[in-house]
């Protein structure tokens, strides 16, 4: 398969605990992208990547949120001191040249859990 | 900024009958439109998209959508659902000069037998 995989698919997880969510972007993706998407609402804009470089981070909804991309592959969104606000799915999406074609390539999704 | 307003979250129609899902946008730019299709606990997969030239696009699974300046509009239309068509929609707008694809809240598609 050589489309964009998140893992994992799903995380239950107790308030304030961290949580990791890793995305493996299609190979030859030069950007990568994370999306906030919760019950009943279209995916929200967090943050994205080209290559290694974070270009926009502004959107991450508090400071507990981070992501990398260390070598400019695979990327990780991290949440700290987890909240039950933080339950949604996080949608990770890659394209290879964006002003070009304009289209995002979606994984399946992590869907997070807070108890 | 570009943002979308999709009218109606929930949507029913008859197999066979027509499918109109509407979308209007808002944007400074000249702007990229873009209709996904999500099936439950799965990712967006991309339905069609417009970004310059033929205002009229044809899509996958027998979708298309006009881009209508005037109008601010990017309604997506399908002439017979199916059964398999029931799953949520989502309208997006971007362009050219940035990297921040603006989501609607979606659309949930419903065919009944």
């Amino acid at each position: 398969d050589t489309g964009v995989s998140q893992d994992p698919r799903h995380k239950i997880t107790k308030r304030g605990q961290n949580v990791t969510f890793r995305c493996d972007p299609i190979s030859e993706h030069n950007r990568l992208y994370w999306y906030r998407q919760t019950l009943g609402q279209g995916p929200e804009f967090l943050t994205y990547f080209q290559n290694e470089a974070q270009l926009e981070k502004s959107r991450l909804l508090s400071d507990r949120f981070s992501a990398e991309r260390p070598k400019g592959s695979f990327s990780t969104l991290e949440i700290q001191r987890t909240e039950q606000g933080d339950s949604a799915m996080y949608l990770c999406a890659s394209s290879l040249d964006r002003a070009a074609t304009g289209e995002l390539f979606f994984g399946e999704g992590s869907r997070l859990t807070v108890l | 900024a570009q943002s979308v307003t999709q009218l109606g979250s929930h949507v029913s129609v008859s197999e066979g009958a027509l499918v109109l899902l509407r979308c209007n946008y808002s944007s400074s730019v000249p702007p990229y439109l873009f209709w996904y299709v999500q099936y439950p606990n799965q990712g967006l997969q991309l339905l069609l998209k417009y970004t310059t030239g033929a205002t009229l696009v044809k899509g996958i699974n027998g979708f298309e959508a006009e881009f209508k300046k005037s109008e601010t509009s990017f309604h997506l239309t399908k002439p017979s659902a199916h059964m398999s068509d029931a799953a949520e929609y989502f309208c997006a707008v971007s362009a050219y000069n940035n990297n921040d694809m603006r989501f609607g809240a979606g659309t949930r598609l419903t065919v009944k037998p």
